[in-house]
């Protein structure tokens, strides 16, 4: 069975600092993986994804993904966090069949000002 | 390229009562599936319909159902709500059944049950 651990529920990074979300999956198959984002009183966006092409994954709003087999992790960053990226984020895997998403729990990013 | 949409937004039900959400996924996607995510926690999948047919379904009872009809518009029936089924109600299209296919999810109906 997939699983996807996310470390940290809340993460605080000030505005212009480096932003670092990690994500670690179990899966008995190569997986695929997601991060979405949700902002309050909203449904979920996706910020990028990996499917076994190129392990550095760039997404929209300057964020990008690491695909490390080794590690089995999917780490979220961004050089620099700006208050528009407050928001909850999600990691997700799925496998090569008909499988859905399987989600972690979150993490909640704040962003200081 | 009209985007996923959900209504109601919110509801308030009873203990007991039966509701029924509606989903319209986005044209040309004949794959839907249902979330369920509760307070502080990620969404888990409830299941999921491809082209009017169930093709999975996560470790929810028999009382959750759904239907998918051929205008890319769905539903997901509650029969007998629990207070604990109080949660955001998130549907998610996809063009296909591929599990590299992204699904854009709506924005959710909020149900509360007293």
């Amino acid at each position: 069975a997939q699983s996807v651990t996310q470390l940290g529920s809340h993460v605080s990074v000030s505005e212009g600092a480096l932003v670092l979300l990690r994500c670690n999956y179990s899966s008995s198959v190569p997986p695929y993986l997601f991060w979405y984002v949700q902002y309050p009183n909203q449904g979920l966006q996706l910020l990028l994804k990996y499917t076994s092409a190129a392990t550095l994954v760039k997404g929209i709003n300057g964020f990008e993904a690491e695909f490390k087999k080794s590690e089995t992790s999917f780490h979220l960053t961004k050089p620099s966090a700006h208050m528009s990226d407050a928001a909850e984020y999600f990691c997700a895997v799925s496998d090569a069949g008909n499988t859905p998403l399987v989600f972690g729990k979150g993490t909640r990013l704040s962003v200081i000002a | 390229e009209t985007g996923v949409t959900q209504s109601p937004t919110h509801l308030i039900k009873t203990r007991g009562q039966q509701v029924t959400l509606r989903c319209s996924s986005q044209s040309g996607h004949n794959t839907v599936s249902w979330y369920q995510q509760a307070l502080g926690q990620g969404p888990q999948f409830i299941f999921q319909y491809y082209r009017e047919e169930e093709n999975g379904r996560g470790n929810f009872p028999p009382r959750f159902s759904g239907l998918q009809f051929p205008n890319y518009s769905s539903e997901l029936n509650v029969n007998a709500l629990e207070l604990d089924d109080s949660a955001l109600y998130l549907c998610a299209s996809s063009p296909g059944l591929s599990g590299t296919d992204t699904q854009y999810f709506g924005p959710g109906t909020r149900l509360t049950v007293l």
